[in-house]
C-alpha cells in the first residue's frame, strides 16, 4: 500500500522552460509535504517543504503547491537549468507522536534539463 | 567535512554472511535514521533512535538490528543475510523530532548486493 506516489518516472525539459513534477497521496492525516532531490551516488537533500495549512510555499526559483482536496502536490521550477537534472522525491509525515520522524516517500521522478 | 556519513559505501557478500553498516552525524543531532531503497526505488523507512532510544520499528526481520552507542552513531547489524537484502541503504539524521517538519539529513547510502 503506497501511501504516496509519482507517477512519471522521467520528466525530460529544456533550459529556461518550467519544470513541474507531480505526486499523489493517499493519506488525509499527512500534515507535511517535503521535496528531495537526489543526484547519483549521493543522498537526497532536503529542497522545500510545505504544511498542510498551506496550498503554496515558495523558495527562489522553487515553489511547491499543495491541493488538499485533490491529494495532491507539485513543484515548480522555474527557470530550469541543467544542473537541476537529478531525482526528485516526495515526501509526506504523518500526524501524531507514533509517526513523528517518519517519511514516506514516493519512488522518484528523474528530470533531465537539457541546455 | 561530511555532515553524515556512512561506511561502507559498497558491499558485496554472500548469503548467509552477517554484516554491519557504520553511520555517524557530526550535526549535533538528537535523532537518527536507517532507511532501505529498494529496486523499486522507494525510500522506506527501518529504524530510528532519538538520543540512543529506539523511537521507530518498522515490520523489518528481527535479522536487522539497528545499534546506537551513542546519539551521533547509528550502525545496522544484519544477520543470516539473503538475496532480498540487496538494495542501498540510507543513514539519516535530524533535529529532535517533536514538531517535525520532515527535513532529513542523509549520508550517501551503503549499496548491499548479496550473492
Amino acid at each position: 500500500d503506497q501511501q504516496v506516489k509519482q507517477n512519471s518516472p522521467s520528466l525530460s525539459v529544456q533550459e529556461g522552460r518550467i519544470s513541474i513534477l507531480n505526486c499523489d497521496y493517499t493519506n488525509s492525516m499527512f500534515d507535511y509535504f517535503l521535496w528531495y532531490k537526489k543526484y547519483p551516488a549521493e543522498g537526497p537533500t532536503f529542497l522545500i517543504s510545505i504544511s498542510s495549512i498551506k496550498d503554496k510555499n515558495e523558495d527562489g526559483r522553487f515553489t511547491v503547491f499543495l491541493n488538499k482536496s485533490a491529494k495532491h502536490l507539485s513543484l515548480h521550477i522555474v527557470p530550469s537549468q541543467p544542473g537541476d537534472s537529478a531525482v526528485y522525491f516526495c515526501a509526506a509525515s504523518g500526524a501524531g507522536s507514533s509517526n513523528t520522524g517518519k517519511l514516506i516517500f514516493g519512488q522518484g521522478t528523474t528530470l533531465q534539463v537539457k541546455p | 567535512d561530511t555532515a553524515v556519513s556512512q561506511t561502507p559505501k559498497y558491499l558485496v557478500t554472500q548469503m548467509g554472511n552477517d554484516k554491519s553498516i557504520k553511520c555517524e552525524q557530526n550535526l549535533g543531532h538528537d535523532t537518527m535514521y536507517w532507511y532501505k531503497q529498494d529496486s523499486k526505488k522507494f525510500l522506506k523507512i527501518m529504524f530510528s533512535y532519538n538520543n540512543k532510544e529506539l523511537i521507530i520499528n518498522e515490520t523489518v526481520p528481527n535479522r536487522f538490528s539497528p545499534k546506537s552507542p551513542d546519539k551521533a552513531h547509528l550502525n545496522l547489524h544484519i544477520n543470516s543475510l539473503e538475496l532480498g537484502d540487496s538494495a542501498v541503504y540510507f543513514c539519516a539524521s535530524s533535529q529532535d523530532p517533536g514538531g517535525f517538519a520532515g527535513e532529513l539529513f542523509f549520508g550517501e547510502g551503503s549499496r548491499l548486493t548479496v550473492l
